[in-house]
């Protein structure tokens, strides 16, 4: 399977620190997004980097890439209880049409 | 402006039989895409199209059929509905033929195959 991999699994941080979620991946990539599912809902894309990128901010987010180690990062910084959801991270490569998903990250914040 | 609409959020199907779930945008999308989401699984790529008159098989295609006879319409169709299938099915829509845009999603249908 091509599917990417985030770790961890499963994050529980308290309100106003810092969550880091990682995701790897298998192929070389045209680009990486990051998206966010809250329970019962559609995913919300949040932010996407391009392989030609190593770093990317929006508002509390911060996305690096690291291609070498085929691997990426989503930073949510003074985390809110609202920050509450799954994460995923998703990415297409090569003249493929296919934008193929990791397993997701369930981050709680506590308030 | 809608985004991408699915239909119907919830449906119960016996096994053997057939439905469509509906996707439609009004963004004049060229890529369309569904997908299954099933616990500790991700989402799964079922059928993909670029345009009208282009599909193509994702992942997990078998059980499956797609048609885009126009840009803005996207049917999934369950030729012979089995427990297998019981999942959130997610149709996703994003400008130009390699999904390099933001993809935008329905908010989902839930099946359940009994």
């Amino acid at each position: 399977s091509q599917q990417g991999e985030e770790d961890p699994q499963a994050l529980s941080i308290q309100e106003g620190e810092n969550a880091t979620m990682n995701c790897s991946y298998k192929t070389s990539i045209n680009n990486l997004q990051w998206y966010r599912q809250n329970s019962g809902r559609g995913l919300v894309h949040l932010i996407l980097i391009r392989s030609n990128e190593r770093e990317k901010h929006s508002g509390r987010l911060r996305v690096t890439l690291d291609t070498s180690k085929k691997s990426s990062s989503l930073l949510i910084t003074a985390s809110r209880a609202a920050d509450t959801a799954s994460y995923f991270c998703a990415y297409t490569g090569g003249a493929n049409s296919k934008l193929t998903f990791g397993k997701g990250i369930t981050l709680s914040v506590r308030p | 402006n809608a985004g991408v609409t699915q239909t119907p959020k919830f449906q119960v199907l016996k096994t053997g039989q057939s439905m469509t779930l509906q996707c439609a945008q009004d963004m004049n999308h060229e890529y369309m895409s569904w997908y299954r989401q099933d616990p500790g699984m991700g989402l799964r790529l079922i059928h993909y199209s670029v345009g009208a008159g282009i599909t193509d098989q994702g992942e997990v295609p078998n059980g499956y059929n797609v048609s885009r006879s126009t840009t803005e319409d996207f049917p999934l169709r369950l030729l012979s509905a089995a427990p297998s299938q019981t999942s959130v099915y997610f149709c996703a829509s994003s400008y130009g033929r390699i999904p390099g845009n933001t993809i935008y999603f329905g908010e989902g249908s839930w099946l359940t195959v009994v």
